[in-house]
């Protein structure tokens, strides 16, 4: 059983456009939720993470909104730009548990110029 | 500035032998992960650990064994390498309850078994 799922696989954007990445998890204990950034041969990176005390972290153009009765959440990068094409993980950690970081399968994201 | 390095960076073995992929980081962080990275399966964890000398078992651990003999370091041992252990393993490490929360990862091991 998949804890962490992202509903798609890729997602192809031009340029200027708002990309929207989903994502919704299983473990009602899980309250820390970062979003990986990933560009081919390297290793995820930090990109923006919210606790489940919030609904909504911004950090320049990306947005993560978060719905804890739904268990949800999305990532909306604003202003798409071609450097922004990556893989996109969003995890999620049940923070005052278990220590584990567990990944969703990703979102590939390409921004068309 | 955070570090984690990885060791070997590409690593090619043969079936039913060892494998060991070593992980050091400078980042003096209490947790430190093995992942897998397959296509269509994101990052899975193998193992971890939350300080020197113990390691948890994590979603995928069988085939794997690992090891934390120090802060610094966290190997992942194949004892009996498949061919359907090859993939991309990270090794990452960080404090997930701190104030600044932040799991770094290496730059990644590729392991072809043949």
């Amino acid at each position: 059983q998949q804890q962490v799922r992202q509903s798609s696989q890729s997602l192809t954007v031009w340029e200027g456009e708002t990309a929207i990445l989903n994502c919704s998890y299983e473990n009602s204990a899980f309250d820390y939720f970062p979003w990986y950034q990933q560009f081919p041969g390297e290793g995820p990176a930090l990109l923006i993470a919210i606790r489940s005390v919030s609904d909504k972290k911004e950090d320049g153009r990306f947005t993560i909104f978060f719905n804890k009765r739904e268990k949800n959440l999305s990532l909306h990068i604003k202003d798409s730009q071609p450097g922004d094409s990556a893989t996109y993980f969003c995890a999620a950690s049940d923070s005052s548990g278990s220590w584990q970081l567990i990944f969703g399968s990703g979102t590939q994201l390409t921004v068309m110029p | 500035e955070a570090a984690v390095t990885q060791s070997p960076r590409n690593k090619v073995a043969v079936t039913g032998g060892k494998v060991t992929l070593s992980c050091n980081q400078t980042n003096n962080h209490n947790n430190m992960y093995w992942y897998r990275q397959d296509t269509g399966h994101g990052l899975r964890l193998i193992h971890y650990s939350y300080g020197a000398g113990s390691t948890e078992k994590g979603d995928i651990p069988d085939g794997y064994k690992a090891s934390r003999p120090s802060q610094e370091n966290f190997s992942l041992i194949l004892e009996l390498a498949t061919p359907s252990q090859t993939s991309v393993y990270f090794c990452a490490s960080g404090d997930i309850r701190g104030a600044n929360t932040e799991v770094f990862f290496g730059k990644g091991t590729r392991l072809t078994v043949v």
